[in-house]
């Protein structure tokens, strides 16, 4: 059975950083794309990131670009998003997903990051 | 702002069809066929509907059918049942590379 279990999820401060974790079991980890996108609480979802097997390519929404790095570490089945200089607009439920033919076929439950002062 | 745009809402009464359209530009859903749907129940987690515009992943109804022309793909769906109500967004590849999501559509059973 694919999961994808999120975690790193946190009450912080405008300006702070913040590292999302999402440990996958179930699958070939290495085989698939992978993906970051967020949802605001009652509203639409926001694709964020994504990044091959290999870890060597990644692409980025433009809202995140240069602020936000996606990475994993095959061997211990893990994506990252590193997220720098939050905002209150980041404020939301965090998702990874796995891709599959240009889709997210497997979602996680989430985590969810809150941007305050 | 959705580079996407979708109705906010769409209504039918049980055994109806319905149908939801998601317009974008030539620049995503117009340049290829790289056009998913997901479907998104009041605190669940979103579930893949269709892929590649008109594919349905193993375990979807055959009552969710979906296609493109130009620059708007639809999902429909077909003898709407009550467990149908909830929220649909689309999604399509971009010529940059990236994805982008719609606003979503709330689907209301009457």
């Amino acid at each position: 059975e694919v999961q994808l279990v999120e975690s790193g999820g946190d009450l912080l401060q405008p300006g702070g950083s913040l590292r999302l974790s999402c440990v996958a079991s179930g699958f070939s980890f290495s085989r698939y794309w992978m993906e970051w996108v967020r949802q605001t609480p009652g509203k639409g979802l926001v694709w964020l990131s994504e990044i091959n097997g290999d870890g060597r390519v990644t692409n980025y929404a433009d809202s995140v670009k240069g602020r936000f790095t996606i990475s994993r570490d095959n061997p211990k089945n893990t994506l990252y998003l590193h997220m720098n200089s939050l905002t209150v607009e980041d404020t939301a439920v965090y998702y990874c997903a796995r891709g599959g033919d240009h889709s997210s076929d497997y979602w996680g439950q989430g985590t969810l990051v809150t941007v305050s002062s | 702002q959705s580079a996407l745009t979708q109705p906010a809402s769409v209504s039918g009464s049980p055994g109806q069809s319905i149908t939801i359209s998601c317009t974008g530009t030539s620049s995503d859903v117009g340049a290829h066929k790289y056009v998913s749907w997901y479907q998104q129940h009041p605190g669940k987690v979103p579930r893949v509907m269709i892929f590649d515009v008109s594919t349905r992943p193993s375990g979807v109804s055959h009552r969710f059918s979906g296609s493109k022309s130009g620059n708007t793909a639809s999902l429909t769906i077909s003898g709407l049942q009550p467990e149908d109500e909830g929220d649909y967004f689309c999604r399509s590849f971009t010529t940059s590379s990236t994805y982008v999501f719609g606003p979503g559509t709330t689907v209301t059973v009457l």
